[in-house]
């Protein structure tokens, strides 16, 4: 069974462009979330999806979002890149409530 | 409230000794209790969980010991081994949510 997709694995962009990363969930998982890891800011939930709808947002400005398709894939969204932006962003799966949590291996973002 | 504290945030032990994390929450209502290991450029994996009516899992090596009344739980890692080197990351959620809150990490080195 394949793991926790995600695309691409890492990308330079300049500051005021804006970023969609793609996230494929562990086949038959329906929740998917969305981290950001820097090393000054740690591990940071972002939000989380669970059939289309977000059911969960984190701390984050209005130029975070995302969307969760229908097949459950799931990506998210940076408008107006910042420099602090630069971050390694994870996406996570879970089939059902109650049960494992699954990172992918995270997209590389670094804003110049 | 949300937030959960991990100590120490860097640990050096020798090949076959005990290695122990520390973290503590403040907020009643999480209920699930994970543990992640991360090696440089990989996404989170888990290593063991907890849920609070029990006060101690093991798996392997790994133990998890929980104090609800002192909302303090730890890992254990028995017989250290250099393989184990890496960044473990304690969490707390509530059911139902993909909303980990993390602790801030504690980098493991294992010399043999």
């Amino acid at each position: 069974k394949a793991g926790v997709t995600q695309t691409p694995r890492y990308l330079i962009k300049t500051r005021g462009q804006q970023v969609t990363l793609s996230c494929s969930p562990i086949s038959g998982h329906r929740s998917v979330s969305w981290y950001q890891q820097t090393p000054g800011q740690g591990l940071q939930f972002l939000f989380e999806y669970f059939s289309e709808t977000q059911r969960n947002k984190g701390n984050f400005p209005g130029r975070f979002s995302g969307r969760q398709f229908s097949n459950s894939r799931s990506e998210m969204n940076v408008s107006t890149l910042e420099l602090g932006d630069s971050a390694l962003y994870l996406c996570a799966s879970r089939q059902g409530a109650g049960n494992t949590i699954y990172f992918g291996e995270g997209s590389w973002l670094t804003v110049v | 409230q949300q937030q959960v504290k991990q100590s120490p945030q860097s640990l050096i032990v020798q090949k076959g000794g005990i290695s122990i994390i520390n973290c503590a929450y403040e907020n009643t209502a999480f209920d699930y209790f994970p543990w992640y290991q991360q090696f440089p450029g990989k996404g989170p994996a888990l290593l063991i969980a907890i849920r609070p009516d029990v006060s101690e899992k093991k798996e392997g090596r790994f133990t998890i010991s929980f104090n609800k009344s002192a909302k303090q739980f730890s890992l254990h890692i028995m017989d250290s081994q250099p393989g184990d080197s890496a960044t473990y990351f304690c969490a707390a959620s509530t059911y139902n949510t993909d909303k980990l809150i993390f602790g801030t990490g504690t980098r493991l080195q294992v010399f043999p």
